[in-house]
């Protein structure tokens, strides 16, 4: 069974410009989680969809979007890009949202490294 | 969210047990204690989770307080490949989780 996949796994881009990160859960689940990671610091929460809507979103401003399709897979968005914005984005899904939740258990991809110079 | 302390770093030598400490002294009654660990700039992976009683599988051991205000876990014999930050999370059911900056082990030969 394929795990989560995300793509790119490196992007570069300048500031001012936007990128798109994708993500595709493993089969059979309906949340995707977005965590933000920038060097040497922990995981910040970014967003939560499920079910094709958007749950929760953490601490970040307007320019971070997201959203989930029908196949339950994911785009990461963001706007006008700031150096500050250079991390490790993680994606991860579960097997169920609010309800029926039966671990809860994330299960991570390895992540996209965006630098943005 | 409910809040979680843990030391920045700690060391342990290979073969010995690793007991690593997470204080949660907010948490609710619906809230489970989660334990990820992350291997250098790789996705977390989950280790174990619990709510009251004391579990384990074969990657380590959770254990629980009674008051629940803390938790340890215990990598029974640490190998190097152990070294990673380990992240403690409380997390009531259906909500996301929310990761600290966790405890960095290093495994020491």
């Amino acid at each position: 069974e394929a795990g989560v996949t995300q793509s790119p796994t490196h992007l570069i881009k300048t500031r001012g410009q936007q990128a798109t990160l994708r993500c595709s859960p493993i089969s059979g689940h309906t949340s995707v989680y977005w965590y933000q990671q920038a060097l040497g610091l922990g995981l910040q929460f970014l967003l939560w969809y499920d079910e094709g809507e958007e749950r929760n979103r953490g601490n970040f401003p307007p320019r971070f979007s997201g959203r989930q399709f029908p196949n339950y897979s994911s785009e990461l968005n963001v706007n006008a890009l700031e150096l500050e914005d250079s991390a490790l984005y993680l994606c991860a899904s579960s097997p169920a949202g609010t309800s029926g939740l039966i671990t809860g258990e994330l299960f991570f991809g390895e992540g996209s490294r965006l630098t943005v110079l | 969210d409910a809040k979680t302390t843990q030391p920045t770093s700690m060391d342990c030598a290979e073969g010995r047990a690793a007991n690593l400490p997470c204080n949660h002294s907010t948490i609710s009654g619906n809230e489970y204690v989660y334990w990820y660990r992350q291997i250098h700039s790789q996705g977390p992976q989950y280790i174990i989770h619990g709510l009251k009683n004391n579990e384990t599988n074969e990657m380590a051991s959770l254990i629980i307080t009674e008051d629940r205000k803390s938790s340890t876990l215990i990598l029974p014999h640490a190998t190097l490949r152990d070294t990673a930050v380990y992240y403690c999370i409380v997390r009531p059911t259906g909500n996301q989780f929310y990761f600290g900056t966790g405890t960095s082990l290093t495994v020491i030969p």
